[in-house]
C-alpha cells in the first residue's frame, strides 16, 4: 500500500508570495492532519480535516488555510509569505478520527527567501 | 493542556551499548503516547504506541518503552543500539478525545559511535 504522499518535496519562494501543498493519503484513511516543523518551534499542529471538514485547528494565523477534496486529498495554503514560515511541513493521515497513530508523508520543505 | 518534556538534546552512545530515551509528558486525564523517530530529510516513522494495558510496549526496530503513571513518564529503550539507530526521537502525546492533534517533544537527537 502505497504511504502518504506529499508535493511538492522542495520549494523556494518570495516574501509576500503565497504557497500551495498538497497531500494525498494512504488509500482509505480520512483524517489529513497538517505539522510544521521548524528548529526553533519543533513540530507544531496546524490542522486536522476528516470528511472534507476542518475538525481541528492549531494556533497559527489566518494565513494559513487548508482543504480537504471529496477523495481525502488534502492541500494546505500559505499567502503572504513570510521568512519564518521557512519549515517542513509534514501531512499525516490516518483511517479515521480518535485515537490512533499517524502515518506522515516526507514533508515539502518550503524556503521562505 | 498537555505538554511533553525530551529533557535529553542530544545523546551519542556506542554501537552495541543499550539505550534510554527519556520522556515526561503533562496531561489531565489517561494520555496516549507515542514515540516516532525521523532520518535527516525525512518524515516521522512510528516506533510505538501506548494507549492502554500493558505498560511495556514493543515497537519496530527492538524499541521498547514504559509508561509509569506516578511518574508521568514513557521512555524509550533497546538494549543494543545499531549505526542505524542514528536519527531524531520525538515523544508525542494524545488526547484521549476524537480530536487527534499530537503535541510533540523537542526531540532527541541520538549519534552512534562505531
Amino acid at each position: 500500500k502505497a504511504g502518504v504522499t506529499q508535493t511538492p518535496r522542495y520549494l523556494i519562494k518570495t516574501r509576500g508570495q503565497q504557497v500551495t501543498l498538497s497531500c494525498s493519503p494512504i488509500s482509505g484513511h480520512r483524517s489529513v492532519s497538517w505539522y510544521q516543523q521548524t528548529p526553533g518551534q519543533g513540530l507544531q499542529f496546524l490542522f486536522e480535516y476528516f470528511s472534507e471538514t476542518q475538525r481541528n485547528k492549531g494556533n497559527f494565523p489566518g494565513r494559513f488555510s487548508g482543504r480537504q477534496f471529496s477523495n481525502s486529498r488534502s492541500e494546505m495554503n500559505v499567502s503572504t509569505l513570510e521568512l519564518g514560515d521557512s519549515a517542513l511541513y509534514l501531512c499525516a493521515s490516518s483511517p479515521d478520527l480518535g485515537a490512533g497513530e499517524l502515518f506522515f508523508g516526507e514533508g515539502s520543505r518550503l524556503t521562505v527567501l | 493542556a498537555q505538554s511533553v518534556t525530551q529533557p535529553d538534546i542530544h545523546i551519542t552512545v556506542s554501537e552495541g551499548a543499550s539505550l534510554e530515551l527519556r520522556c515526561n509528558y503533562s496531561y489531565g486525564a489517561t494520555p496516549y503516547l507515542f514515540w516516532y523517530v525521523q532520518s535527516p530529510g525525512q518524515g516521522l516513522q512510528l516506533l510505538l504506541k501506548y494507549f492502554s494495558g500493558d505498560t511495556l510496549v514493543q515497537g519496530i526496530k527492538g524499541f521498547e518503552a514504559e509508561f509509569k503513571r506516578s511518574q508521568s513518564s514513557f521512555n524509550l529503550r533497546k538494549p543494543s543500539v545499531h549505526w542505524s539507530d542514528a536519527a531524531e526521537y520525538f515523544c508525542a502525546v494524545g488526547m484521549d478525545t476524537g480530536r487527534r492533534a499530537l503535541t510533540f517533544g523537542s526531540g532527541t537527537r541520538l549519534q552512534v559511535q562505531p
